[in-house]
């Protein structure tokens, strides 16, 4: 199976910042990465899918960039609603997610 | 417009089943690949099953041999038949379709298993 490692594990950072958030596939899975905000008590939000493509209304602080093994999302600029976690999603071979990045705003 | 429907969660006993549904709307699901992922209290996300447009399906290992997913093309229903419950079962359930600008997901069902 295809494992995700996901770093940091804990983010905290101050309304301006430039974020930047990792994902490391054990194996090539070309550019079929997926990335998520969640919210307690919500479901996952998709923000990036096919790496650096931007879902629909996401607004364009948030981007991806990234194949074959290495990934980063990117937020240019925090803003105070961009608290929560944030997971990678692999779907190149069956689906596996990394373990989280839990966003602060200091 | 694209929706994922769940329901069917609730309290159920150790050894015990149920069967979650997703209905969908806006899309066909014998055209798509749907899957089941999960989310125990406090943790991450976790892949649960999927079934693809052929029909083909690939389980977790934590739960092969004991849940099963299928679809009813004509219901346009997605489902998850759970059996022998075990209390890691407890989470979250959302249904999920993969598709070429991205995912769709529902909102999601709670399973608490418990006696």
């Amino acid at each position: 199976d295809i494992q995700m490692t996901q770093s940091p594990s804990t983010l905290s950072a101050s309304v301006g910042d430039r974020v930047t958030i990792t994902c490391r596939a054990s194996q090539s899975i070309s550019i079929w990465l997926a990335w998520y905000q969640q919210k307690p008590g919500k479901a996952p939000k998709l923000l990036i899918y096919k790496a650096s493509s931007l879902e629909s209304g996401v607004p364009s602080r948030f981007s991806g960039s990234g194949s074959g093994t290495e990934f980063t999302l990117t937020i240019s600029s925090l803003q105070p609603d961009d608290f929560g976690t944030y997971y990678c999603q692999q779907y190149s071979t069956y689906i596996t997610f990394g373990q989280g990045t839990r966003l602060e705003i200091k | 417009e694209v929706q994922l429907v769940e329901s069917g969660g609730g309290l159920i006993q150790p050894g015990g089943s149920l069967r979650l549904s997703c209905a969908a709307s806006g899309f066909a699901v014998s055209s798509n690949y749907l899957s089941w992922v999960r989310q125990a209290p406090g943790k991450g996300l976790e892949f649960v099953s999927l079934i693809y447009s052929g029909g083909g399906t690939y389980d977790a290992d934590s739960v092969k041999g004991r849940f099963t997913i299928s679809r009813d093309n004509s219901k346009n229903t997605l489902y998850l038949q759970m059996n022998s419950l075990r209390a890691e079962d407890t989470a979250v359930y959302y249904c999920a379709r993969q598709h070429n600008s991205g995912w769709n997901w529902g909102q999601g069902t709670l399973v608490t298993v418990s006696s």
